[in-house]
């Protein structure tokens, strides 16, 4: 596509569910990465992958935290167990592999866990 | 440790004024450098980026930056300022040609008719 593409763009779920949220990359990047966003927190960086490398789990919060990547394409990020401070937007992005093309983000997904 | 600091959480400016947004970072080696506007409910949408070569960056909607190695800084800067630029302006770098962004804290800027 022409873009990054998230789903959903909003989620409201209840507390000790488990969610996913999907992630669809520009076609042909080769890199996609997810992103948290909440108040005070700033924008953190979960996880990375890149080609058919291992990704880069370094920032996952928690073991509740699990993303996978097929195909090389699509991405779901999975949240088991939701707890509160779970709420947060969660931002995707992709990349050519190359950063003079930059990183192009989605819109997002907002987690609400209540 | 890497990181990257915008010191100023929000910034207030009149319409028509100049605006400079200001972003230090931490690195061992030359970083690239990126600006990304985000406006409500919104994504993130790159402004500009610097590799190499020329220290001076143009952008879009008329912003610019530029790289000072020797302040370990990347402020952004624009001379007049439209009221469709309120927002929050994220600084991020990497130091690798793929690697993951490491962001500020962002600074919001509101612009007073």
């Amino acid at each position: 596509g022409a873009g990054v593409s998230q789903s959903p763009s909003n989620k409201v779920t209840e507390k000790g569910k488990d969610v996913e949220l999907r992630c669809d990359p520009i076609s042909g990047h080769t890199a996609l990465y997810w992103y948290r966003q909440s108040l005070g927190q700033g924008l953190e960086f979960l996880i990375y992958f890149q080609g058919n490398s291992a990704p880069d789990k370094s920032g996952l919060p928690s073991d509740r935290f699990s993303a996978e990547r097929t195909g090389g394409s699509v991405s779901t990020l999975t949240i088991q167990r939701t707890q509160q401070e779970d709420s947060a937007v969660y931002l995707c992005a992709s990349s050519s592999g190359t950063v003079n093309y930059g990183y192009t983000f989605g819109s997002g997904t907002r987690l609400t866990v209540v | 440790a890497q990181s990257v600091t915008q010191p100023d959480i929000h910034i207030t400016v009149s319409e028509g004024a100049s605006l400079e947004l200001r972003c230090n970072y931490s690195y061992g080696a030359t970083p690239y450098l990126f600006w990304y506007v985000q406006s409500p409910g919104q994504g993130l949408q790159l402004l500009l980026k610097y590799f190499s070569g020329d220290t001076l960056v143009q952008g879009i909607k008329g912003f610019e930056a530029e790289f000072k190695r020797s302040q370990s800084s990347f402020n952004l800067r624009k001379p007049s300022v439209h009221w469709s630029d309120a927002a929050e302006y994220f600084c991020a770098f990497t130091g690798t040609s793929y690697g993951k962004l490491t962001f500020g804290q962002g600074t919001i800027l509101t612009v007073h008719p």
